[in-house]
């Protein structure tokens, strides 16, 4: 069965800084492109950004709301993957859902809540 | 970027009537080399991860009960439900991934009439 469990969540202040986790089982983790999907409460998705494959030379692609502020990293070994944030933003406030990509983004975690307040 | 947009905003049908969601995309999804559009529809129930219903534009998930079916091609796609049940009720979202950033609709909401 796939699982993805993301963590790391929470609370932090505008400008600090989060790394979230995203725990895969079931399938063959280092085939697969992750992808990270926020969601503000209320709000629709927004793609946040993505991690290919080994095959791949692990590519990355931001959102444009992202970039320069947020890295996607894997690390293949441990099944998981990770979208660290920096300079975060009131407006980064959201539920991050982790999702693998392979063909299309077939299954996703549960998400985590990142809250970003003084 | 590609620009994706959904009609209507919110739609409520009754109990076994058709619901109807139109998604368009701001530049055609279709790849020509392979002959399939990059578009795949999501259901989101509240408090829930979103679903994948259909992708390749047409291509139902498996386990997605057929009264799902999208259709389409380029830039103007439909997720059609052929006959509403309740636990249909949920917000429907279409998403390219042709190009990154792979965009999402706004979303469809359906309710029960």
């Amino acid at each position: 069965e796939v699982q993805l469990v993301e963590s790391g969540g929470g609370l932090v202040q505008p400008g600090g800084s989060l790394k979230l986790s995203c725990a895969a089982s079931g399938f063959t983790f280092s085939g697969s492109a992750m992808h990270w999907v926020r969601q503000a409460s209320g709000k629709g998705l927004e793609w946040v950004g993505r991690i290919r494959n080994k095959a791949n030379n692990y590519a990355t692609a931001y959102a444009a709301s992202v970039r320069g502020r947020f890295t996607i990293s894997r690390d293949d070994s441990k099944n998981t993957a990770y979208l660290q944030m920096n300079s975060l933003k009131t407006e980064d406030t959201a539920v991050y859902y982790c999702a693998r990509f392979v063909v299309v983004n077939d299954y996703w975690g549960q998400g985590t809540l990142v809250t970003v307040s003084s | 970027d590609i620009v994706m947009t959904q009609s209507p905003d919110s739609l409520a049908v009754s109990l076994g009537e058709r619901a109807t969601i139109n998604c368009k995309s701001s530049q055609s999804v279709l790849y020509s080399s392979n002959n399939n559009n990059y578009l795949a529809w999501y259901q989101q129930k509240p408090g829930q991860p979103p679903k994948l219903l259909i992708y390749w534009s047409s291509i139902r998930d498996s386990g997605v009960p057929d009264r799902f079916s999208g259709s389409g091609s380029g830039t103007d796609f439909t997720l059609t439900i052929s006959s509403l049940q309740a636990e249909d009720v949920a917000v429907y979202y279409c998403q390219q991934y042709y190009s990154t950033p792979f965009t999402f609709g706004p979303g469809t909401k359906v309710d029960i009439k």
